[in-house]
């Protein structure tokens, strides 16, 4: 398997523009996170989907986010409009084992965002 | 709810010191706990991982024992290199639910 893929792998965007990051997770996996990594917070958890549903998006920071799972392959993040502080790396992560607790999750390359 | 707690870095050591991270949990209901390692420029990827109490897992030459009496599971290894320079998270999850609960990350520089 190649892994969570992610893309771009680096977008550099204008303020008020939309952007849209994508994930494909692992083959099989049945849950999928995506975390936003900045040196001043470290990594946060921005909401995670279980069997394509959105289980717990209470790390989204406001209204301008948002996020799809359409399918047990693809995933999105949009950002809607973009704002300079949303400058971070954004990284997917996928697990499988459902609520077993002894499986980890894989993670993406992530991608790394800046808004000017 | 689940925490975990690591030491602050950066940790800065000598070539072929010896390395210590520590990291305690708390957590609602029985976890397994994870080590992972974050090189520049990349996702984090899993060190190591141990599933109950007194395992040990280890790789790479890293090693943590699983703790309960103390709940930690400490990073460490007896002789690192300047390739281990990296950040590295301790996470835990538990039986009671689905998501990975991340420490704060620690910077290890190892200077030659």
């Amino acid at each position: 398997d190649a892994g969570v893929i992610q893309s771009p792998r680096h977008e550099v965007t204008e303020m008020g523009q939309e952007v849209t990051l994508r994930c494909k997770p692992i083959s099989g996996h049945n849950s999928l996170f995506w975390y936003r990594q900045t040196m001043m917070r470290g990594l946060e958890l921005l909401i995670y989907f279980n069997n394509n549903v959105p289980i717990d998006d209470s790390g989204m920071p406001e209204d301008r986010f948002s996020a799809k799972m359409p399918n047990a392959s693809f995933s999105t993040l949009k950002i809607q409009p973009s704002e300079p502080r949303d400058s971070a790396v954004y990284f997917c992560a996928s697990r499988g084992g459902g609520v077993s607790r002894n499986t980890e999750a894989f993670f993406g390359q992530g991608t790394r965002l800046t808004v000017v | 709810g689940n925490s975990v707690t690591q030491m602050e870095g950066p940790v800065t050591l000598s070539e072929e010191a010896f390395l210590t991270i520590n990291c305690t949990y708390t957590a609602t209901g029985y976890p397994s706990l994870f080590w992972y390692v974050q090189y520049p420029g990349e996702g984090l990827q899993l060190l190591l991982k141990a599933t109950k109490a007194d395992d040990k897992g280890s790789n790479k030459g890293f090693e943590a024992t699983y703790r309960k009496e103390t709940t930690s599971f400490h990073l460490e290894k007896g002789s690192v290199q300047v390739s281990d320079s990296a950040v590295y998270f301790c996470a835990l999850i538990t039986n009671a639910g689905n998501m990975l609960t991340f420490g704060g990350g620690t910077r290890l520089m190892v200077k030659p």
